[in-house]
């Protein structure tokens, strides 16, 4: 069974449009996040929310925005996507300290 | 803020070669600290975490010891295969009692590559 998957793996889209990423966790964790991994691997926080409340807001433009409907799912919509969105998004979860993270096997999203 | 920093990569290894891959980092308290590995096309694993000073954490023949003294997490193998191929990330979370939820802030990321 998978921990946490992501749906989709690739999204090719133009600029200006709107999508969305979703994330389902099934191993009861309370915490999930989204990061982002830019074209040099360099992976920083965006969100994250806990038991559906939004705990870390990194600075991340107001065209992202996450939403949690329950506990074991995180989605990220994207609105007026840019060249520069083009990267690999991973959501992950975990429980409680030391927090070990338990990654998704990310989305690959290219703006043309 | 915190803040990881790895050896500049990328590394270039023969199998049976011994790696080390150096990270040090910045932070208040006492965080929590991990290596994570991404293997081509794949999301990030856990490889190994050690949550207080002169820890050890171990995985997989991997080896890192959290060192206060020297802000550092160096990680260790001693004999790496072809299938070690990846990239390493250090990384670190705020300990318990902190308020940033496990937020994970990593290193740039080791690219390894061994060849036969």
């Amino acid at each position: 069974d998978t921990a946490v998957s992501q749906t989709p793996k690739y999204l090719v889209t133009q600029m200006g449009n709107d999508k969305s990423i979703k994330c389902e966790q099934n191993l009861g964790h309370d915490t999930m996040y989204w990061y982002k991994q830019d074209s040099k691997k360099f992976l920083k926080i965006m969100f994250s929310y806990n038991n559906k409340e939004l705990i870390i807001n990194e600075t991340v433009p107001n065209r992202f925005s996450p939403k949690s409907p329950d506990k074991a799912h995180l989605n990220l919509h994207i609105n007026s996507l840019e060249l520069g969105d083009s990267a690999v998004y991973f959501c992950a979860s975990s429980a409680l300290p030391p927090y070990e993270q338990y990654f998704g096997p990310g989305t690959r999203l290219t703006v043309t | 803020g915190d803040s990881v920093t790895q050896m500049e990569g990328p590394v270039t290894l023969s199998e049976e070669a011994f790696l080390t891959i150096n990270c040090t980092y910045t932070a208040t308290g006492y965080p929590s600290l991990f290596w994570y590995v991404q293997y081509p096309g794949e999301g990030l694993q856990l490889l190994l975490k050690a949550t207080k000073a002169d820890d050890k954490g171990s995985n997989k023949g991997f080896e890192a010891t959290y060192r206060k003294e020297t802000t550092s997490f160096h990680l260790e193998k001693g004999s790496v295969q072809v299938s070690d191929s990846a990239v390493y990330f250090c990384a670190l979370t705020e300990g318990a009692g902190g308020t940033s939820y496990g937020k994970l802030t990593f290193g740039q990321g080791t690219i390894l590559t061994v060849h036969p």
